[in-house]
């Protein structure tokens, strides 16, 4: 079963930064924390992982608390092309899914 | 860039009959996964390889579902007999080595009649 917790459903003005929320309340020493994003009809999409830092990529930023209980995706600029699935995944060797947040951005 | 290819993208099948898909990961991955995705839900792993091996397959239902990767490239899950609550997409995923990120395929939409 998936160890993460997330809100089911986000809205996101177009334009304005997308800021997803995700509670790690088990998450191990080695566990990395992966986000991914599923469009309708798609498979998942890796957008960027962490440990213990934040990290920025071409695609998001990824804000992790100190203590890693928690963490925070962020679309600097969402598009409507970032209306998805999104999961966050506690990983060391395999990734399971939750139920993920569905975000939609609005116009 | 490479792709994780599966085949085929869609499958309509009758209920007690045999059902096959193929996983093709990027060259050079050495974990593949097969997940099943029931409409509105997460993924759900089905069965993880790490090479030719199976390191899990706690959630395969194995009197029916089978994986196997026989030369640790490509891979088939295949379904004998198909039941009506097995539709669903079937999507497969690769990875460099357990725990890195995956990348998915577009995955098999299976649906039995």
């Amino acid at each position: 079963d998936a160890k993460t917790t997330q809100p089911t459903s986000m809205d996101c003005a177009e334009g304005r930064a997308a800021n997803l929320p995700c509670n790690h309340s088990t998450i191990s020493g080695n566990e990395y924390v992966y986000w991914y994003r599923q469009i309708h009809s798609q498979g998942p999409q890796y957008i960027i992982h962490g440990l213990k830092n934040n990290e920025t990529n071409e695609m998001a930023s990824l804000i992790i608390t100190e203590d890693r209980k928690s963490s925070t995706l962020i679309l600097p600029h969402a598009t409507l092309r970032d209306t998805a699935v999104y999961y966050c995944i506690d990983c060391d060797d395999k990734i399971i899914f939750g139920k993920g947040t569905r975000l939609h951005i609005l116009p | 860039e490479a792709e994780v290819a599966q085949s085929p993208r869609y499958k309509i099948t009758e209920k007690s009959q045999a059902v096959a898909f193929w996983c093709d990961p990027i060259s050079g991955h050495a974990t593949l996964y097969w997940y099943r995705q029931i409409l509105g839900q997460g993924p759900e792993l089905l069965v993880q390889f790490q090479d030719e091996s199976v390191v899990d397959d706690s959630q395969l239902p194995k009197d029916r579902f089978s994986a196997e990767r026989l030369k640790g490239v490509d891979s088939t899950l295949k379904i004998q007999p198909a039941e009506l609550g097995d539709s669903a997409m079937y999507l497969c995923a690769s990875s460099s080595h357990e725990g890195t990120e995956a990348f998915f395929g577009q995955g098999t939409r299976l649906t039995v009649v």
